[in-house]
């Protein structure tokens, strides 16, 4: 079964600071994943995903991710913070072809210090 | 379209009591899915559906949940009796077939945010 860790459950960067929230999977065939991100009080928003095109994915805000196979990974980055960003990501996975099931990991909770 | 829409937002009720959640999704889309989310577990599937019919319950804690979709356009969760340890947020989320065309993601509602005292 797919599974999905985020490692650090709360990330701080300081505002124009480099955004790294990291993402393992786990999938015994190709994935499809998926950053999602809920602001308080809300739902959760997709910020992009990977569909096995381009390894480099870009979503909106400026967000990026790049999935790479050998490690297993799906780390979201951004070059610079801003105090919008503040918020709860959240890595998810499905297996191509398979169930619907689409797996979430805990969460990473993103403070931006001005 | 307005989205996934959920409803009540909030809801307290007393232990003991029935709870429906109430789910409308976008037109158009073939999988509905509830998640609960606590702060202990994450968000956690409860159940799919696909075309109004339950593919995947597996999730669903224990006999007391239970979810209906009646038809394409209305999805209901039921917690009855309700218990403390019920009191979490509730998404329902809806999509086309998940893949790698566009707007196939997942598109999630704003939560139901229950309290059970």
């Amino acid at each position: 079964a797919q599974s999905v860790t985020q490692l650090g459950s709360h990330v701080s960067v300081s505002e124009g600071a480099l955004v790294l929230l990291r993402c393992n999977y786990s999938s015994s065939v190709p994935p499809y994943l998926f950053w999602y991100v809920q602001y308080p009080n809300q739902g959760l928003q997709l910020l992009l995903k990977y569909t096995s095109a381009a390894t480099l994915v870009k979503g909106i805000n400026g967000f990026e991710a790049e999935f790479k196979k050998s490690e297993t990974s799906f780390h979201l980055t951004k070059p610079s913070a801003h105090m919008s960003d503040a918020a709860e990501y959240f890595c998810a996975v499905k297996t191509q072809g398979g169930s619907e099931k689409l797996v979430f990991g805990k969460g990473t909770k993103l403070t931006v210090n001005p | 379209d307005a989205g996934v829409i959920q409803s009540p937002r909030h809801e307290v009720t007393e232990m003991g009591q029935e709870v429906t959640l109430r789910c409308k999704p976008i037109s158009g889309h073939d999988y509905l899915f509830w998640y609960r989310q606590t702060m202990m577990r994450g968000l956690e599937l409860l159940i799919y559906f696909n075309n109004n019919v339950p593919i995947d319950d597996s999730g669903m804690p224990e006999d007391r949940f239970s979810a209906k979709m009646p038809n394409a356009s209305f999805s209901t969760l039921k917690i009855q009796p309700s218990e403390p340890r019920d009191s979490a947020v509730y998404f329902c989320a809806s999509s086309l077939r998940l893949g790698a065309g566009p707007n196939t993601e997942a598109f999630f509602g704003q939560g139901t945010r229950l309290t059970v005292v």
